[in-house]
């Protein structure tokens, strides 16, 4: 059974990083999966953030790609999110995801954690 | 603003069968496999329907999925009270090159 597991700080300052990696077990990260973090702000729906492929290929939302870096790294089987010049309107539930098969089939989800923007 | 539409909020009684639609595009729903997530309270989503209409494992046959031209449906059967969550429709979009959500839809268990 896969399990993601995200984890990162829960409060990031305006204008600052927000960094958060998705640690991958009963799996492997060098399978032929898309690897994708969504979000979704308190009460609101859900934002699909870019996604990553274990060799680096990335695909980011158009809407949040100058801000978006997503890298991975085999050898812990995690991959790890920044999202710079932060502001109040990224606070947000980010979820790590796996995608299986075609784009939009997320089958496996991390349980999810709060990062608040706030000085 | 979402790119795909659905209705906020949609309710039925026990034992009833409600319908959620979702309302995309050429360059979505028109074009690429629609999917469906069940959120309930507190919690991640979990996908409900894949391929338009395909279940996984383990999701009831109470639920099915249709599509027909830029609009896809998510039907639930025989309801219950565990249904009531919120439900989004996703897709992938080839003129943004990313994937796409609805902006949900809570389901409430009257």
């Amino acid at each position: 059974q896969v399990q993601l597991q995200e984890s990162g700080p829960g409060l990031v300052k305006p204008s600052g990083t927000l960094s958060l990696t998705c640690a991958v077990s009963g799996g492997s990260i060098s399978s032929s999966n898309w690897w994708s973090w969504v979000r979704q702000p308190p009460g609101k729906g859900l934002e699909w953030i870019g996604e990553i492929y274990h060799y680096g290929s990335t695909n980011y939302n158009p809407s949040l790609k100058s801000r978006v870096t997503m890298s991975v790294d085999e050898s812990k089987n995690q991959f790890s999110l920044k999202l710079s010049s932060v502001t109040a309107a990224d606070t947000a539930v980010y979820y790590c995801a796996r995608g299986e098969g075609e784009e939009g089939r997320f089958d496996y989800w991390g349980q999810g954690t709060l990062v608040t923007v706030s000085s | 603003q979402s790119v795909l539409t659905q209705p906020p909020s949609a309710s039925g009684t026990p034992g009833q069968r409600v319908t959620i639609s979702c309302s995309g595009s050429s360059s979505n729903i028109g074009s690429n496999y629609v999917y469906w997530y069940q959120q309930l309270p507190g919690t991640a989503p979990k996908l409900l329907i894949h391929r338009n209409n395909q279940r996984p494992s383990g999701v009831p046959d109470r639920f099915s999925g249709s599509k027909s031209g830029t609009s896809a449906s998510l039907a639930i059967s025989g309801l219950r009270s565990e249904d009531e969550a919120d439900y989004y429709c996703a897709a992938w979009d080839d003129s943004l090159s990313g994937v796409v959500f609805g902006g949900g839809t809570k389901l409430t268990v009257l």
